[in-house]
């Protein structure tokens, strides 16, 4: 079953970098996923497309300080220079066939 | 510029109907794969029901047979009627554009490029 796997908080500092991470289920470390940013009281922003040889294409107007990379069955957004609204919840997510599924989010906390 | 707007969501008892909608410009509905979204108070993404370009429909269990998706190409709007709405429907709903990523991508994946501000849908009992 595909599954996606997000730790439920992090916490980082103004003007440090963050690595979140999406994690595939057994059997499905080749499959790209799609990051997405929800500020709060807002609806989902696309940020971008993660392939898993990491390469990845991001949404319209989406800052140089997001970026993707892979290793194995784990996918990372790392946001660099952090800024106050950074502060988000972060999905992770992806459809194959009939199985469209979101990570349970991650909770950026912007200290 | 792509953007959606959705509208229609409101209090509703339950059992009752409504009809979102989702208005699109700076692309074509009808030439696209278009999905609904929910997310119910303090909780995750759920996705809900997709119509593929062709017209064919698809729905998450929790909806099947009460929730219909379509289009208006001539307004180049989505549709969801909602149907027997029970309490667990209550949620923002948000409409999304779906691309796909094929030769570039194994195996094929879609995911949601482009996303609508939402409207809420409160179901009382």
């Amino acid at each position: 079953q595909l599954v996606l796997t997000q730790s439920p908080s992090v916490s980082a500092s103004l003007g440090a970098s963050v690595k979140l991470t999406c994690t595939l289920s057994s059997g499905h470390s080749t499959y790209a996923i799609a990051w997405h940013q929800q500020q709060p009281e807002k609806g989902p922003r696309f940020l971008m497309k993660l392939n898993n040889d990491g390469r990845h294409t991001k949404g319209d107007g989406i800052p140089d300080r997001f970026s993707g990379s892979s290793s194995g069955a784990e996918r990372y957004l790392t946001i660099s220079s952090l800024q106050s609204e950074d502060e988000a919840d972060y999905y992770c997510q992806t459809w194959s066939t009939d199985i469209r599924v979101f990570g349970g989010g991650t909770k950026l906390t912007v200290l | 510029e792509v953007q959606l707007v959705e509208t229609g969501g409101d209090l509703i008892q339950s059992g009752g109907s409504l009809r979102l909608s989702c208005a699109a410009s700076g692309f074509t509905v009808s030439t696209n794969y278009m999905t609904w979204v929910r997310q119910a108070p303090g909780k995750g993404l759920q996705w809900v029901s997709v119509i593929y370009s062709g017209g064919t429909t698809s729905y998450a269990d929790s909806v099947q047979g009460r929730f219909i998706i379509s289009r208006d190409t001539s307004k180049n709007t989505l549709d969801l009627q909602m149907n027997s709405l029970r309490v667990e429907d209550t949620a923002m709903y948000y409409c999304a554009r779906v691309r796909y990523c094929g030769a570039d991508c194994s195996p094929p994946v879609w995911y949601f490029d482009h996303w609508g501000r939402g409207t809420l849908v409160t179901v009382s009992s």
